[in-house]
C-alpha cells in the first residue's frame, strides 16, 4: 500500500516552454501533496503544499506563477514548471499524506522527475 | 520546517557489519521517520516513531525514539550491499511539513 506515482520519470525541454509533471497516490487519498526539489547530493527542498481542492502553501523563495501546482482531486496534484530555465533543471519529487493507514504524517514519495532544461 | 542534524554525513560499511546514524533536532517532535533514498529514486519509508522511547523494528533495521523527543537513531545490523544509498531522518511536532535531515551516504567500503 501507499504507493505514489510521478510522471514523466525524466524530460527534457527547451528553455522557455513550459513542462508539467504529475503525481498520483495510486492505493490511498492523499488530502496532502508536496511537492520538493532536490539538487545532487543534498537533502530535500520543500518547495509547495497543496491541499485537495485548495490553493497551494508555497516556501519562502519559491515563485508562485513559475511553479504552478493544482491539486484537483484527493489522487492527482500537477506541478507545472512555466517558463522553464537552465536553472530549474532538477530531480523534482512529490509526497503524499493521508489515509494510506500510517500515521497522520507519513508522507510517501514518488518516485522522482528528472527534468533538465536546454 | 528547520534542519536536523544528523550524522555520520557518510560511512563506509563492511558486509556483515553493524551501522548506526542518528539525528537531532533543538526542539521536540512527536513524530521520527526514517527514509532510504536509491540514487535517481524518491525516498522510501523505512520506519515511523511516534512515542518517546519507542523502538522499532523492520527487518534488520532498528529505530528508537529518543526519550528527551529530541533525537533518534537507525541501527542497520548485518548490513549486505543493498544497504547501500542514502538515509534521511525527519521529524515533525504537529505539522504536516517535515524537516529534514542532511542525510547519511552509505558506501561499501572496497
Amino acid at each position: 500500500g501507499a504507493v505514489v506515482s510521478q510522471h514523466p520519470s525524466w524530460v527534457i525541454c527547451k528553455s522557455g516552454t513550459s513542462v508539467k509533471i504529475e503525481c498520483r497516490s495510486l492505493d490511498f487519498q492523499a488530502t496532502t501533496m508536496f511537492w520538493y526539489r532536490q539538487f545532487p547530493k543534498q537533502s530535500l527542498m520543500l518547495m509547495a503544499t497543496s491541499n485537495e481542492g485548495s490553493k497551494a502553501t508555497y516556501e519562502q523563495g519559491v515563485e508562485k506563477d513559475k511553479f504552478l501546482i493544482n491539486h484537483a482531486s484527493l489522487t492527482l496534484s500537477t506541478l507545472t514548471v512555466t517558463s522553464a530555465h537552465p536553472e530549474d533543471s532538477s530531480f523534482y519529487i512529490c509526497s503524499a499524506s493521508g489515509l494510506a493507514g500510517g500515521g497522520a504524517y507519513e508522507q510517501y514519495f514518488g518516485p522522482g522527475t528528472r527534468l533538465t532544461v536546454t | 520546517g528547520q534542519q536536523l542534524n544528523q550524522s555520520p554525513q557518510s560511512m563506509f560499511i563492511q558486509e556483515g557489519e553493524d551501522v548506526s546514524m542518528n539525528c537531532t533536532s533543538s526542539s521536540i517532535f512527536n513524530t521520527w521517520l526514517w527514509y532510504k533514498q536509491d540514487p535517481g529514486e524518491g525516498p522510501v519509508l523505512l520506519i515511523a516513531l511516534y512515542k518517546a522511547g519507542e523502538l522499532t523494528s523492520n527487518g534488520r533495521l532498528t529505530a528508537q525514539f529518543g526519550i528527551t523527543r529530541k533525537d533518534s537513531f537507525l541501527n542497520i545490523s548485518a548490513s549486505i550491499p543493498s544497504d547501500v544509498g542514502i538515509y534521511f531522518c525527519a521529524g515533525t511536532l504537529n505539522d504536516y511539513k517535515l524537516s529534514f535531515g542532511a542525510g547519511t551516504t552509505v558506501t561499501v567500503r572496497a
